[in-house]
C-alpha cells in the first residue's frame, strides 16, 4: 500500500533530550516535507526536501534538523527539544516538487506524531 | 511573504444548510490554491485544487483573483462533512503554505 509512515505515533520526552521522528515513503517520491500543527496556527512548514541531499528551510526551522540521505527517508531531528516544540508533526511527500505538481499529483500525509516536551 | 488566511476557526451549521469556508491569500501573481481536509482520526488529504475546477463531495471552490479569495462552498452540508479544512497556497515555489484551518461542524 502506498503510504507515508511516521514513527513514533506518540512521544513524551524531557527538555534537552535529543530525539528523532522518522518518516518513510514507499512511492519513490522526490519531494518530502515536515509540518507542525498547532491550534490556531494551522500547519506550518518546518523543512522540505526536493531530492536526496537537497533540503531547505520552511517557515519555522529553528530548533530542527533534517537529513535526506535516501529518497525514501526524511527524519526530523530535535537536537535539544524544548517545551515550545510540543506539537503534532506531519510528514508529507509528493512525486515531484510543489512547483512542478501537475493536476494529478498531491501531497500524501503521514498519520502524525504527537510530541510532548516536558 | 505569501500568506493564507482563514478567518473562521470554527464554523457550525445544520445539516442541509449551505456552507462557505473562507480563504484569502496575499500574493500579486498567479497562485495555485488547494483545499485539504482532515476528518477525525484520518490523515490530511487533498480535497480539491483550483486548476482542476472540479467538484469533490459536493464542494466547489472558485479562485477570485480580484478579491484574492478561494472560498470553499457546498450548497447542502452533510454530517460527514464535519472535519478540519485547510486552505493551501503555492506561488510556483517549493513550499506549500497552509492557512490556520477552519473546523466545520455539521449538526443534525
Amino acid at each position: 500500500e502506498a503510504q507515508v509512515t511516521q514513527n513514533p505515533r506518540y512521544l513524551i520526552t524531557v527538555t534537552g533530550k535529543k530525539l528523532t521522528v522518522t518518516c518513510s515513503q514507499n512511492m519513490n517520491h522526490e519531494y518530502m516535507s515536515w509540518y507542525r500543527q498547532d491550534p490556531g496556527l494551522g500547519l506550518r512548514q518546518i523543512y522540505y526536501s526536493m531530492n536526496v541531499e537537497v533540503t531547505d528551510k520552511g517557515d519555522v526551522p529553528e530548533g530542527y534538523k533534517v537529513s535526506r540521505k535516501e529518497k525514501r527517508n526524511f527524519p526530523l531531528i530535535l537536537e535539544s527539544p524544548s517545551p515550545n516544540q510540543t506539537s503534532l508533526y506531519f510528514c508529507a511527500s509528493s512525486l515531484s516538487t510543489v512547483s512542478l505538481m501537475n493536476r494529478n499529483e498531491k501531497l500524501f500525509f503521514g498519520s502524525g506524531t504527537q510530541l510532548s516536551v516536558l | 511573504a505569501q500568506r493564507v488566511t482563514q478567518p473562521e476557526k470554527l464554523l457550525s451549521v445544520f445539516k442541509g444548510a449551505p456552507v462557505e469556508l473562507k480563504c484569502n491569500y496575499s500574493y500579486s501573481g498567479s497562485p495555485e490554491l488547494f483545499w485539504y481536509v482532515q476528518y477525525s482520526r484520518q490523515r490530511l488529504q487533498l480535497l480539491l485544487r483550483h486548476i482542476s475546477r472540479e467538484s469533490i463531495k459536493g464542494f466547489t471552490a472558485d479562485l477570485n483573483k480580484g478579491e484574492t479569495s478561494f472560498h470553499l462552498k457546498k450548497p447542502f452540508a452533510q454530517e460527514e462533512d464535519s472535519a478540519m479544512y485547510y486552505c493551501a497556497f503555492n506561488n510556483a515555489g517549493n513550499m506549500l503554505t497552509f492557512g490556520g484551518g477552519t473546523r466545520l461542524m455539521v449538526k443534525p
